[in-house]
Parts: C-alpha cells; sequence; structure tokens
C-alpha cells in the first residue's frame, strides 16, 4: 500500500508570492492533516480535512489555507508568503474514523521563502 | 496553555545499551499518546502508541510508559542501534469535537547511537 505522498518535496518561493502544495493520502485514508514544522516552534498543527470539509484548525493567520478534494486528496496554499513561512510543511493521512487515530506522515515538502 | 513537552533534548548512547526519552504532558484528559521518530530528510514515522487506560505498551525493541500520576510518557528503546539515530516526537491527541483530533508535539529528543 503506497504511503502520503507530497508534492514538490523542495520548493523555493519569494516573499510576497503564493504556494500550492499538495498531499495524496493513503488509498482509503479520509482525513488529512497538515503541520508546520520549524527549528525554533517543532511541529505545530495547521488544519484538519475530512470528507472535503475542515473540522478543525490551528492558529495560523488566514493566509494559510487549504482545501481537500472528493479522492481525499489535499492542498494547502499559502499566500503572501513571508520569510517565516520557511519551514517543512508536513502532511498526515488517518482513517479518520472515532477511535482509529494513527496518523501516518509523508516526507514534507521543504518551503523556503527568499 | 497545554502542552506536551521533552526533559532532554540530546541524548548519546552506546550501541548496544537501551535508552530512554521522557516527556511530559499537561492535559490530564488526554487519552492517547504516540511516539514518532524523525530521521533526517523524513517525515514522522509511527513508532509505537498508548491509550490512557494502559501503563505500559510493548513493541518490537520499544516500550512505552504512561504515568498518569505524574503526566510522564517515556519510550525506552532496547539494544539501541545506530539505525535509531533520530529524533523523537511525543505527541499527545488533542481532541476538538465532530470526530476531529490534533496531535500536540513535544520539541523532540535527537537520540545519537554511539558504534
Amino acid at each position: 500500500k503506497a504511503g502520503v505522498t507530497q508534492t514538490p518535496r523542495y520548493l523555493i518561493k519569494t516573499r510576497g508570492q503564493q504556494v500550492t502544495l499538495s498531499c495524496s493520502p493513503i488509498s482509503g485514508h479520509r482525513s488529512v492533516s497538515w503541520y508546520q514544522q520549524t527549528p525554533g516552534q517543532g511541529l505545530q498543527f495547521l488544519f484538519e480535512y475530512f470528507s472535503e470539509t475542515q473540522r478543525n484548525k490551528g492558529n495560523f493567520p488566514g493566509r494559510f489555507s487549504g482545501r481537500q478534494f472528493s479522492n481525499s486528496r489535499s492542498e494547502m496554499n499559502v499566500s503572501t508568503l513571508e520569510l517565516g513561512d520557511s519551514a517543512l510543511y508536513l502532511c498526515a493521512s488517518s482513517g479518520g474514523f472515532l477511535g482509529n487515530t494513527e496518523a501516518f506522515f509523508g516526507q514534507g515538502t521543504r518551503l523556503t521563502v527568499v | 496553555g497545554e502542552s506536551v513537552g521533552l526533559h532532554l533534548p540530546t541524548l548519546s548512547v552506546q550501541e548496544g545499551d537501551n535508552s530512554i526519552i521522557n516527556c511530559a504532558y499537561s492535559n490530564s484528559a488526554s487519552d492517547y499518546f504516540i511516539w514518532y521518530k524523525q530521521e533526517s530528510g523524513k517525515g514522522p514515522q509511527f513508532i509505537i502508541d498508548i491509550r490512557s487506560n494502559m501503563d505500559k505498551r510493548q513493541g518490537q525493541r520499544v516500550t512505552v510508559l504512561l504515568n498518569k500520576t505524574v503526566k510522564h510518557l517515556s519510550l525506552q528503546i532496547a539494544a539501541t542501534q545506530p539505525g535509531d539515530s533520530a529524533v523523537y516526537f511525543c505527541a499527545e491527541k488533542v481532541e476538538s469535537g465532530a470526530g476531529s483530533y490534533q496531535l500536540t508535539f513535544g520539541k523532540g529528543t535527537k537520540l545519537s547511537v554511539i558504534p
């Protein structure tokens, strides 16, 4: 069974630009969560989608948004990029049903804002 | 606010020795905890989990201990190998209703295995 796939693996953007990252969950998984990982703040929860609906959102500004498609693939978008948005963005998928809580992570997208 | 933290940022152990990585949590209502291993350039990899109705769970070479009285979690790795070198995170499941939850992670402990 294929794991969680994130594309692209690496990305360099300029301040003020926007970026879209993609995540394909494990086949059959309906929940996709996004996390930001930085050396200073560690792993922080961005948002979670289930069946195309955002169920939960972390404490990030509105520049961070996401969506989920009917095939459970998810995208996250960051607009008006700032230097501080440089981070590893991780996607995790799980079955999403109550009690099925094991989350599997992708390898992440390394975003560098210059 | 609620948080999950680690006692030690770095840990160096001799190959073949046992490793113990500690974690403190503050949300007494948490009912599910996970340990993840993250190697350089990779995403976190699930190692083992434990529910709050248990105090010990064993996997292959790993054991997680949960002490709810002092809100402490530990990961024990037996016969540590060079391939165990990585950053280890504990995570706490935080329910947010409607079946959703988020993982609150500790800062991580870097384990270095000395050959």
